[in-house]
């Protein structure tokens, strides 16, 4: 969905770097999610937030961070990389209010591929 | 803990023809969402079809519907008419309450065309 974008779509990183995923929405939603999938595997919520003040951990927070910078843009740090967050990224985004049958369904954006070596 | 089960890692089905996608959870609550979400060899993440718990009828897209049996806890997915572009991961997703409203997502399920 063009609406969600990633940036970068693809990053390969060293052991112990520090590193930025970034995540926009031209879709006006509240809400924003960070997912990881790893292979044979669905997705697992690393953090989200349903509006610029909330911030919420996921399932799987652990060595990531997360900033909502404005209501279109939430960004996912690894502060210190390791190989186990090599991984497929997702950020996500919905709106309860906005979603035409009221279901909040999420909306993703292209991934991004991380390596971490 | 509410878990979501796909029983069939892979699938296969000859164009054309229709082919069901199996998925079964786990809640103990009466109101929630069900989703479907398509990722083919892009990776992009894609909705298929959405259903609402409290809807007794059975939600459908073109091609696409969904066989939901709340008692059963069972939310199968019909794909009508297969077509080459339908082979893709196919993952089920509910969404309810407790979870705060996070999609629980299954582990998925390959689904292979043969031309």
């Amino acid at each position: 969905d063009a609406d969600v974008t990633q940036t970068p779509r693809n990053r390969i990183t060293k052991t112990g770097k520090r590193i930025m995923l970034e995540c926009s929405q031209t879709k006006g939603h509240d809400r924003m999610y960070w997912y990881r999938q790893d292979p044979g595997l669905g997705l697992r919520l690393i953090y989200y937030s349903f509006d610029v003040k909330d911030i919420n951990k996921g399932e799987i927070s652990d060595g990531y961070s997360v900033s909502r910078q404005a209501q279109a843009k939430f960004s996912l740090s690894l502060e210190s990389a390791i190989p186990n967050q090599t991984a497929l990224y997702f950020c996500a985004t919905s709106d309860p209010v906005l979603d035409s049958q009221s279901t909040d369904t999420q909306y993703f954006g292209p991934g991004t591929r991380l390596t971490v070596l | 803990a509410q878990t979501v089960t796909q029983s069939q890692p892979e699938m296969s089905v000859q164009e054309a023809e229709t082919v069901t996608l199996s998925c079964t959870y786990d809640t103990s609550e009466s109101d929630y969402y069900l989703f479907w979400y398509k990722q083919p060899p892009s990776r992009q993440m894609i909705l298929v079809i959405r259903q609402e718990a409290y809807k007794q009828q059975n939600a459908t897209e073109n091609r696409f519907s969904v066989n939901f049996q709340k008692a059963a806890k069972s939310f199968s997915l019909k794909i009508s008419d297969s077509q080459l572009g339908d082979a893709a991961m196919y993952f089920c997703a509910p969404h309810w309450r407790d979870s705060n409203y996070q999609l629980i997502w299954g582990a998925g399920t390959k689904l292979i065309i043969k031309p």
